[in-house]
């Protein structure tokens, strides 16, 4: 089944612990990007990637690290996380470019306490 | 950057109504238009886009969005709701292709 999988689903941690959370994709897609999604903000972009070992920041990428060493896996690291990172994150796919159609894994809800 | 203001925040309609949920974004020479929907505790689904050619676009269950240039508008609209349209729409802009900006959504409920 063609899916994009992100782990763990739910995360409480504490501040400054680094965590990470994973994201694979198993379609063979070219362009992956993080979101964090918060109530009255919407959706905001935190990193994408193009390719392999290509990566640029989005909207709020303040806090956040990503690495691409992989077409299918694209984890965001949280290296001192914050409350401020308190988050429903959701990680996307798509075959090309971000015009193509993103196909959005089932998001991972963190909380920093 | 781009900004995108989705006025409405919640709107309920009843079944079998239409409806039209509005999104404006900031000016930009040319841009990128999408649609996005989210059923309760799920990830977004690509509703309908905008990349080029006719303003008018359209999804295959019935939802309609129209590009206008001059009013940098980009509304959803459907001539009948039913109840399985339940959910929080988002519009979304991108002027590259690869960074987008989305709106803070609109909830959708339809009422019986």
């Amino acid at each position: 089944e063609a899916q994009v999988t992100q782990n763990p689903r739910y995360l409480i941690t504490v501040t400054g612990k680094k965590l990470t959370v994973t994201c694979s994709q198993n379609m063979n897609h070219e362009y992956m990007s993080w979101y964090r999604q918060d109530p009255g903000l919407g959706l905001r972009q935190i990193y994408y990637s193009m390719n392999v070992e290509v990566t640029d920041k989005g909207d709020v990428p303040e806090g956040y690290k990503v690495s691409r060493k992989e077409k299918r896996n694209f984890p965001l690291i949280l290296e001192s996380p914050s409350p401020n990172q308190t988050s429903l994150y959701f990680c996307a796919s798509g075959p090309l470019r971000g015009t193509d159609t993103q196909y959005f894994g089932p998001g991972t809800r963190l909380t920093v306490l | 950057a781009q900004s995108v203001t989705q006025l409405d925040s919640q709107v309920p309609v009843f079944e079998e109504a239409p409806v039209e949920l509005r999104c404006n974004y900031s000016s930009s020479v040319s841009v990128y238009l999408f649609w996005y929907v989210q059923y309760p505790n799920q990830g977004l689904q690509l509703l309908l886009k905008y990349l080029s050619g006719s303003t008018l676009v359209e999804s295959i269950n019935g939802f309609e969005a129209e590009f206008n240039k001059s009013q940098t508008s980009f509304h959803l609209r459907k001539p009948s709701v039913h109840i399985s349209d339940t959910a929080e729409y988002f519009c979304a802009v991108s002027d590259n292709g690869n960074q987008f900006y989305f709106g803070t959504g609109t909830s959708l409920t339809v009422i019986p």
